[in-house]
């Protein structure tokens, strides 16, 4: 299996401040076809998780461009400029390179 | 816009078997292309864990952790997939979500776009 280790657990900040979260994998997520299989999902609380970022780099359909996503091989970063009060929550990231999927242990996105 | 919906039980004793229903809307499973329709867990402050997942065509995928006790089926008369989980123990005690994952073949989109609201079941006697 794919493990996949982000850093920190939890990152105090506040409202307006940016914010990056780091995700490595334990093995390469680029695939022969040249994409790299990494995306990343919001869970805000008592919710589901929500798309953010696939394929390392790609916004989700609504997601606003605060949001951005880089990395290769096996360091990925998501980064989130002017957090707002609905950026708040549990950020994890998922590898589907192969089966099985795999997420992140998470990091909590908390006011400070 | 596409809604999924999970039912069954809240409450499982252990040694039995989990069965949850995962009921779509304003999609169809049966529309082939790179849709699977999957089961996914969350223990209680972990991050998610694929069980697996299940292709219109019938063939399903699991998660090698889980396989000798994991079933997913689908249902398409219903627009319905389900999950059969066996042998359950506390260690199964989490929200079960289903998901649809969508796999275009030219590998350009890979991701579970929605989800359910999430099912708490919980292992006890």
């Amino acid at each position: 299996d794919i493990v996949m280790t982000q850093s920190p657990l939890s990152l105090p900040v506040t409202p307006g401040e940016s914010a990056s979260i780091s995700c490595m994998s334990s093995q390469s997520l680029l695939h022969s076809n040249g994409f790299q299989y990494l995306n990343w999902y919001l869970q805000r609380p008592g919710q589901s998780p929500q798309l953010l970022i696939y394929l390392t780099s790609s916004r989700a359909f609504g997601v606003p461009d605060r949001f951005s996503g880089s990395g290769s091989g096996t360091d990925f970063t998501l980064k989130i400029s002017r957090v707002e009060a609905q950026d708040f929550g549990v950020y994890y990231c998922m590898q589907s390179l192969q089966t099985p999927i795999t997420f992140g242990q998470g990091t909590r996105l908390e006011i400070k | 816009q596409v809604q999924l919906q999970e039912s069954g039980p809240g409450l499982v004793k252990p040694s039995q078997t989990l069965s949850l229903t995962c009921t779509v809307s304003g999609a169809s499973i049966s529309s082939g292309g790179g849709y699977y329709w999957s089961w996914i867990r969350q223990h209680p402050g972990k991050g998610p864990e694929w069980i697996g997942y299940v292709h219109y065509s019938g063939s399903a995928y699991y998660n090698p952790s889980l396989k000798s006790r994991v079933t997913i089926s689908r249902d398409m008369s219903k627009n319905q997939f389900s999950l059969n989980l066996g042998s359950m123990t506390a260690a199964d005690t989490a929200v079960y979500y289903c998901a649809r994952y969508y796999y275009h073949s030219s590998g350009s989109t890979s991701y579970f776009d929605y989800w359910g609201q999430g099912i708490l079941v919980t292992v006890s006697s």
